[in-house]
């Protein structure tokens, strides 16, 4: 069965340092997000992506982060410099606006210290 | 601002017990979501509800939607250990746009 697949699991960096985490969505969606959860408390929206631009942030989405799909099976989220308080879980999910549902990969666990 | 809100938050339960978590929410939208958590785990699509009325039931779990209310219930019937996880519900914004609010969450443990 298609699955959306995140690397690396976890990241550990320094504050001010820049990250990419990676998501491989499954091949014919062409809807994608990012949602973090930090430890113990719910899963919050970060942002939409359709059709090469991003379709809706949330206002956790600032300056400091970015999206890219650079090629056809990639879809990337860059924070530029990092804090302390971005250590989350970094979910990535894909969908189709056909059956309405997501598709969550097993994350990255981003650690900041 | 949309909101959702999931209660009870904690629930600890026998097994082989029944019991309802609740999911109210402020939006329009008609389309509600159930997940399953697992700890240190990603998200598992348990349910998608699209329509007022909707049911829809997966072995000892049954959601349904009244959009009029602006409710959901995920119903347990006769708990089994395996239950044990964190459930979320999430409603997305309507329409085109299907970012997805999620409610706290509600940790269910099964006690044998």
């Amino acid at each position: 069965e298609p699955e959306v697949t995140q690397t690396p699991s976890h990241q550990v960096t320094q504050m001010g340092q820049e990250v990419i985490l990676r998501c491989v969505p499954i091949s014919n969606h062409l809807y994608f997000y990012w949602y973090r959860q930090i430890l113990g408390q719910k899963v919050e929206f970060l942002v939409s992506f359709y059709n090469n631009e991003i379709s809706e942030k949330s206002e956790i989405f600032d300056d400091q982060f970015s999206v890219e799909r650079p090629d056809g099976s990639n879809f990337t989220l860059k924070i530029r410099s990092t804090k302390l308080e971005d250590s989350a879980m970094y979910f990535c999910a894909s969908g189709t606006s056909g059956n309405y549902e997501q598709y969550f990969g097993p994350g990255t666990r981003l650690t900041v210290t | 601002e949309l909101k959702v809100e999931q209660n009870p938050l904690f629930l600890s339960m026998q097994e082989g017990k029944n019991y309802t978590i609740y999911c109210n929410y402020s939006t329009t939208s008609d389309r509600l979501y159930w997940y399953r958590q697992d700890p240190g785990k990603s998200l598992e699509s348990l349910f998608v509800l699209l329509s007022n009325g909707a049911v829809k039931q997966e072995g000892r779990l049954m959601a349904s939607l009244d959009t009029k209310a602006r409710l959901s219930t995920l119903h347990i019937t006769a708990a089994v250990h395996d239950l044990s996880a964190t459930y979320f519900c999430a409603v997305d914004g309507g329409g085109s746009n299907y970012k997805l609010t999620f409610g706290k969450g509600t940790l269910l443990t099964v006690n044998p």
